[in-house]
């Protein structure tokens, strides 16, 4: 079965610094979606990026948030100051758009210190 | 506006099939039930999408009544690696923003 791949799996930065994380959507995919989970609570939505645009975006996704794609490939979430409450577990999906599943990929565990 | 409500946790034993309910009373016209699966540390999968009635797959059933207020995730004879945390989701083919409850956290016990 075909893979959303995250990298990294792990990262961690001092409050203050600027994090890329990075998804390899499913080639065929069109839809691609940010997601977090901070321990033990539920997966929350960030945004949703469909045709080279933010489609829908959450309360969380602030001015330090922006998401990108810069190749025909990679779909980068860019924090530009981290905070301590950035601390999650960073999710990215794809789907083709036609109401189908959404794949994610195996996250990238944030530590903000 | 919550728009899917789940009990919180629920246990069974290796064996038993488990049913999971799913309220969700404002549910649009054009929704889809989705439900995923997730195991600690790892990303939501999915199990099982429809629309009304019954569908069912490799590893699950969904039933749905005829006024699609609720759902039913059915896992026949379930395992110790059933135990995980089941979200069910509604939405349709124009929405971009698919939310997460809180999931309800199945436990499995020998």
């Amino acid at each position: 079965e075909p893979e959303v791949t995250q990298t990294p799996s792990h990262q961690v930065t001092q409050m203050g610094q600027e994090v890329i994380l990075r998804c390899v959507p499913i080639s065929n995919h069109l839809y691609f979606y940010w997601y977090r989970q901070i321990l033990g609570q539920k997966v929350e939505f960030l945004v949703s990026f469909y045709n080279n645009e933010i489609s829908e975006k959450s309360e969380i996704f602030d001015d330090q948030f922006s998401v990108e794609r810069p190749d025909g490939s990679n779909f980068t979430l860019k924090i530009r100051s981290t905070k301590l409450e950035d601390s999650a577990m960073y999710f990215c999906a794809s789907e083709t758009g036609n109401n189908e599943k959404l794949f994610f990929g195996s996250g990238t565990q944030l530590s903000v210190l | 506006l919550a728009k899917t409500t789940q009990p919180i946790s629920m246990d069974s034993y290796e064996g038993q099939e488990v049913n999971i309910t799913c309220s969700h009373n404002n549910i649009a016209t054009n929704d889809y039930i989705t439900w995923y699966q997730q195991f600690p540390s790892q990303g939501p999968r999915f199990i099982i999408q429809g629309y009304k009635t019954k569908v069912t797959n490799e590893v699950a059933s969904l039933f749905i009544p005829a006024d699609r207020k609720s759902s039913t995730l059915s896992l026949p004879r379930v395992s110790l690696s059933d135990t995980a945390v089941y979200y069910c989701l509604v939405g349709d083919d124009n929405t971009d923003k698919l939310i997460f409850g809180t999931g309800t956290r199945l436990q499995v016990f020998p």
